[in-house]
């Protein structure tokens, strides 16, 4: 089993929707949450970092952590076409120097004009 | 350009031969990391660097592989007689420091062993 485990999709859904994407992870001594967008054949790109539980809102994205149920999620509001890509979420321990990330598969989101 | 770079964007080789990639970080970044994904994944991490001390490997990382940083700024990764399971995109990414884990990705290096 993976430690961090995404829904690879796809999902499609239609301008304006809202879009909810989510991760589960196994190992609790994670304490760094990020989400990451990713376009076709280009490096992934930092949308939202977070700390331990709660939420954090940037525009039209809110990012949410519930560390008790070891579950995390990426809502897009009013999404789109631009919005299509692949969404990796990331994940890094509370301790050590090194701070790698540990990647779900990635989710692959199409926003139908 | 104040972002990751990376060089080359693509690369094409045969089998058997020896490869190397370049990775600019953002300056003043200290850490930089290299991390490798294959189609349909997410990255996965290879090494990390804190300036010029390269501080874990990951088990991906055989000993066909090595990575430097030689003066703390650029690093290169060096992959020695490639086999086809190799090809993969490359993905270098840095960080500011110690309390700071937010890490900034290049664009890649595509590795294609025929």
């Amino acid at each position: 089993q993976k430690e961090v485990e995404q829904d690879p999709g796809p999902l499609s859904v239609p301008e304006g929707a809202i879009v909810s994407l989510n991760c589960t992870y196994s190992n609790s001594a994670f304490q760094y949450f990020m989400w990451y967008r990713q376009y076709s054949r280009k490096g992934p790109e930092l949308l939202m970092y977070t700390y331990s539980s709660g939420n954090k809102e940037d525009g039209r994205f809110t990012a949410q952590v519930d560390k008790s149920s070891k579950y995390i999620s990426l809502f897009i509001r009013d999404s789109q076409p631009s919005d299509s890509a692949t969404y990796l979420c990331a994940m890094s321990l509370s301790s050590g120097s090194a701070r790698q990330l540990t990647f779900g598969s990635g989710t692959q989101l199409t926003v139908l004009p | 350009d104040t972002g990751v770079s990376q060089d080359p964007r693509h690369k094409i080789t045969k089998r058997g031969q020896n490869v190397t990639f370049r990775c600019d970080p953002i300056s003043e970044h200290n850490r930089l990391y290299w991390y490798r994904q294959t189609l349909g994944q997410g990255p996965e991490f290879l090494t990390y660097f804190q300036n010029e001390a390269q501080l874990e490997k990951s088990r991906l990382l055989s000993d066909r592989f090595s990575a430097e940083r030689p003066k703390g700024s650029f690093s290169t990764l060096e992959i020695q007689r490639t086999e086809q399971g190799d090809s993969a995109m490359y993905l270098c990414a840095s960080s500011p420091g110690q309390g700071n884990t937010e890490a900034f990705f290049g664009q890649g290096t595509r590795l294609t062993v025929v």
